[in-house]
């Protein structure tokens, strides 16, 4: 069992530009959530699908962010015209009921 | 809804030292409790868990935890640390064990010094 696989591990962009992050959770878990952490805000809650389907989208930024699950074995998180302000470590959990595995996280850096 | 406090941003301790971190949590319902630490540029890793039963859970690394309900509190503890425990620690609580949404406290760094 490899874990949660993320990738990137490491992205840069420039300003305006879009960024794709990729999230492979573990086969068989049903549910899969996307969460920011920085420094100032800490570990944020994006969104979470289960059995691919959105539920929970609250944590989103209204703009620029969108997430997708188009199969139950991988997720994207994709962020269109990128800020300076974006710049962070997106992880990425599965779960098969409560408890959420963790991948290693995508640092991105917007420049 | 359910919400998670942890006063303690920092803490500094000795090796060998005892350790507690505190974690309070706010739900009216029957809560399911986890401690996680994350290492330096890793994902968060599940140390220990509390769903039912003995109110005092045990976890990796000799880390326990002690749910007291009437506290609402779900404190983590080990008796003697080592360098290598220097992490962040998260508390964090689910409305349900089938719920999958989990809220996060804001995590304690524990730095322990040689």
């Amino acid at each position: 069992n490899a874990g949660v696989i993320q990738t990137p591990r490491h992205k840069v962009t420039g300003k305006g530009q879009e960024a794709t992050l990729w999230c492979e959770p573990i086969s068989g878990h049903s549910a899969v959530f996307w969460y920011r952490q920085t420094i100032v805000q800490g570990l944020e809650f994006l969104t979470y699908f289960r059995n691919q389907a959105p539920i929970d989208d609250s944590g989103m930024p209204k703009e620029r962010f969108s997430a997708q699950m188009p199969n139950q074995s991988h997720s994207t998180l994709k962020i269109q015209s990128t800020q300076p302000q974006d710049s962070a470590v997106y992880l990425c959990a599965s779960s098969s009921a409560t408890e959420q595995f963790f991948g290693p996280g995508t640092r991105l850096t917007v420049l | 809804a359910q919400s998670v406090t942890q006063p303690d941003a920092r803490v500094t301790v000795s090796e060998g030292a005892s350790l507690q971190l505190r974690c309070k949590y706010s739900y009216s319902g029957t809560p399911y409790l986890f401690w996680y630490v994350q290492y330096p540029r890793q994902g968060l890793q599940l140390l220990l868990k509390y769903y039912s039963g003995d109110p005092v859970v045990q976890g990796v690394n000799g880390f326990e935890a002690e749910f007291i309900k009437s506290n609402s509190s779900f404190h983590l503890r080990k008796a003697s640390v080592h360098w290598s425990d220097s992490a962040v620690y998260f508390c964090a609580v689910s409305a349900g064990i089938n719920t999958n949404k989990v809220v996060f406290g804001t995590g304690t760094r524990l730095q322990v010094l040689p």
